[in-house]
C-alpha cells in the first residue's frame, strides 16, 4: 500500500544536541511538507519542498532544516537554535496541484531530555 | 488572505445523537476544502474535499459537508455518531494563489467526544 512513513514514532533531544526526523513516501508525489503541531492548536508549515532539490521556508523555518536529494525523501533537521522543539511532528506529500489535498504520515513526537 | 475559523474548541454527544461539527472560512477565490480527522498519536486523515463539484460533499465512515457560499460555511455532519468518531476534526482550505504552491490553512480544530 501507498503512503508516508515517519521514524522514529518518538524521539528525545539533549541540550545542544541536533535531532533528524525521517519522511519517506511512495506515493510518486512531487511535492512533500513538513508541518509542527502544538496542544490546542492547527498545523503550522515548516518547510516544503515542490521537487527535488529544491524546497522553501514555512511559516516556521527558523531553528530547522531539510534537504531532498530524493523524490521520496524528505528528512527534517531540528537545531540546537530551536529552543522549543517538544512537540508533535507530521510529515505529508501532495501532487503539486493548487487545490489537491495532503496525504500525512503518523508522525514522530519529539520530547527535551 | 484566506482564513478558517472552527466554532467550537469541544463538541460532546451522546453514541447514535447526529454530530455537527462548524467551520467558516474566509476566500478571495473560489476555495478547496478538507476535512481531516486525528486520532490520537496519529497523522492527519482526509474525510472529504470540496472542489467546486457538488455543493454537499460525502465523505468516509458515514461523514457528509456542504459548502454555502453565501454563508462562507463548510460544516461537518454526520447522522449518527459511533464511539470510533471520538477524534479531533481539522477543516482546512486551500491557497492555490500563495507563490502557486498547494498551502494549507488549517482551523485549529474541533475535539469531538462521544459517550455511550
Amino acid at each position: 500500500d501507498g503512503g508516508i512513513t515517519q521514524s522514529p514514532k518518538y524521539l528525545f533531544r539533549k541540550e545542544g544536541q541536533n535531532v533528524t526526523l525521517s519522511c519517506e513516501q511512495n506515493l510518486n508525489h512531487d511535492a512533500m511538507y513538513w508541518y509542527r503541531q502544538d496542544p490546542g492548536q492547527g498545523l503550522r508549515l515548516i518547510y516544503y519542498s515542490q521537487i527535488v532539490n529544491d524546497f522553501q521556508k514555512g511559516d516556521i523555518a527558523e531553528g530547522y532544516s531539510v534537504s531532498r536529494e530524493k523524490k521520496e525523501s524528505f528528512p527534517l533537521t531540528v537545531t540546537s537554535a530551536q529552543k522549543n522543539p517538544t512537540a508533535f511532528y507530521l510529515c505529508a506529500s501532495s501532487i503539486w496541484q493548487g487545490g489537491q489535498p495532503q496525504h500525512f504520515g503518523d508522525g514522530t513526537r519529539l520530547s527535551i531530555l | 488572505a484566506q482564513s478558517v475559523t472552527q466554532l467550537d474548541s469541544h463538541v460532546s454527544v451522546s453514541e447514535g445523537t447526529p454530530v455537527l461539527l462548524r467551520c467558516n472560512y474566509s476566500s478571495s477565490y473560489s476555495p478547496s476544502l478538507f476535512w481531516y480527522v486525528q486520532h490520537p498519536n496519529k497523522g492527519l486523515q482526509l474525510l472529504l474535499k470540496y472542489t467546486s463539484a457538488a455543493t454537499l460533499v460525502k465523505g468516509i465512515n458515514g461523514f457528509e459537508a456542504e459548502f454555502k457560499k453565501s454563508e462562507t460555511s463548510f460544516h461537518l455532519t454526520k447522522p449518527s455518531a459511533h464511539m470510533s468518531d471520538a477524534a479531533e476534526y481539522f477543516c482546512v482550505v486551500s491557497d492555490m494563489f500563495s507563490g502557486g504552491y498547494n498551502k494549507l490553512i488549517f482551523g485549529a480544530g474541533t475535539r469531538l467526544a462521544v459517550h455511550p
